[in-house]
């Protein structure tokens, strides 16, 4: 299964775009990047996920190289309640019975 | 809709003790897992289950066990708790099972806080 790597701290500016990135260079051609974030203790929350193509919703983009080595989560516009500990996952091999979640980046937003 | 329900929110055991964590799905999803995260830690998959009558392991299966017999209910029992299995526990549901297409969107219960002591 492809691994990731992440940041383990990153702050931002409240206001201010969040770029989150995340290195899975071991990831095969059929396999999804996800974000998760986990705000305090609660149960992670589900992002956003791509392929190949940038994905775009209500709440980030993901924008994922043309290699797919790695990808960036964007929050565009922080705010205080983005604090959390976001994942970055690659769905591994056999569907995502085996989403396997790391340490993940914990974000720091700053009034 | 409640969404994913796991009781109790917190639990206290003694060493060698037996207990379930609950975790109840009004979704009509096909697949369901638990996970265990450690302070600081990201979260490790434990067991998980494709679809009634189907449970596999994860990473950290020993020590627990899994069954469903239900869509809607995956219990995960400790049979003789230890104070390595300290820990919060989620559960977790997803529409689709693998091969069939899925967005991969898990929604995630608020967590069972076990202590062992």
């Amino acid at each position: 299964d492809a691994k990731t790597t992440q940041p383990p701290s990153m702050d931002c500016a409240e206001g201010r775009a969040a770029n989150l990135p995340c290195n899975h260079s071991t990831i095969s051609g059929n396999e999804y990047v996800y974000w998760y974030r986990q705000i305090h203790s609660q149960g992670p929350q589900y992002i956003i996920h791509g392929l190949k193509n940038n994905e775009t919703n209500e709440m980030a983009s993901l924008i994922i190289t043309e290699d797919r080595k790695s990808s960036t989560l964007i929050l565009p516009h922080a705010t205080l309640r983005d604090t959390a500990v976001y994942y970055c996952i690659v769905r591994g091999a056999g569907g995502y019975n085996k989403l396997i979640f790391g340490a993940g980046t914990r974000l720091a937003v700053h009034p | 809709n409640a969404g994913v329900t796991q009781t109790p929110k917190f639990q206290v055991l003694k060493t060698g003790q037996s207990m379930t964590l609950q975790c109840a799905q009004d979704m009509n999803h096909e697949y369901m897992s638990w996970y265990r995260q450690d302070p600081g830690m990201g979260l490790r998959l434990i067991h998980y289950s494709v679809g009634a009558g189907i449970t596999d392991q994860g990473e950290v299966p020993n020590g627990y066990n899994v069954s469903r017999s239900t869509t809607e209910d995956f219990p995960l029992r400790l049979l003789s708790a230890a104070p390595s299995q300290t820990s919060v526990y989620f559960c977790a549901s997803s529409l689709y099972s693998p091969g069939q297409g899925d967005t991969g969107e898990l929604f995630f219960g608020e967590g069972s806080r076990l202590t062992v002591l």
